[in-house]
């Protein structure tokens, strides 16, 4: 199986700054690589698809990029809603794992 | 409007059985594989199970493979999930999800609220 290591596994920034959340996989996934955002209490939201295609209705000011094994997400101004928990998917091979998950706090 | 609606979870002791549904609406379920995908309690998301769009590809995770069985009707726009040989590991939150197109190795772009499972004795 392949595992999915993300970090860190929380950070706190404030609104506005630039936020960078990394995914890493055990072996080459190419860019079969989702983000997702939850929230407390909600079901997960999916921002990222492909590595780096934004999904339909997301703010521009996420975006994905790598490839192979590393991976980054980013959120250029964070604002208030982004205040989240953020998981990342392979799905190059089954199972389709998740990464552990990076929880931005507010600072 | 896609709606994914669970159903089906509640408190069941180690070693029974419990079968979810997922009722879905607002799309051409047929044209779609599904997942499901759950939470334990104050953990991060597992990917459980995903059927493609006619049944024909299925996958499951290690930790169910054997004793869950994932399967569909399309006429009747319904996810299930049969979970076997409950274990207290099992004890989460089961998210159906919709994936992007007919392949379950596809993203999830809709999910519902959840059903919860507890095995307890």
């Amino acid at each position: 199986d392949i595992q999915m290591t993300q970090s860190p596994s929380s950070l706190s920034a404030s609104v506005g700054d630039r936020v960078t959340l990394t995914c890493r996989a055990s072996q080459s996934i190419s860019s079969y690589l989702s983000w997702y955002q939850q929230k407390p209490g909600k079901a997960p939201k999916l921002l990222i698809y492909a590595a780096s295609s934004l999904q339909s209705g997301v703010p521009s000011r996420f975006s994905g990029s790598g490839s192979g094994t590393d991976f980054t997400l980013t959120i250029s101004s964070l604002q208030p809603e982004d205040f989240a928990t953020y998981y990342c998917q392979q799905r190059y091979s089954t199972p389709l794992t998740f990464g552990g998950g990076t929880k931005v706090e507010i600072k | 409007e896609v709606q994914l609606v669970e159903s089906g979870g509640g408190l069941v002791q180690p070693g029974r059985s419990l079968r979810l549904s997922c009722a879905a609406s607002g799309f051409t379920f047929d044209d779609y594989a599904m997942h499901w995908v759950r939470q334990a309690p104050g953990k991060g998301l597992e990917w459980v199970s995903g059927i493609s769009y006619n049944s024909g590809s299925i996958g499951y995770a290690d930790s169910v493979k054997g004793r869950f069985t994932i399967s569909r009707d399309n006429a009747k726009n319904s996810l299930y999930l049969q979970m076997n040989s409950l274990r207290a590991e099992d004890t989460a939150l089961y998210y159906c999800a919709k994936a992007s197109s007919g392949s379950y190795d596809l993203p999830s772009d809709y999910w519902g609220q959840g059903t919860l499972v507890t095995v307890s004795s």
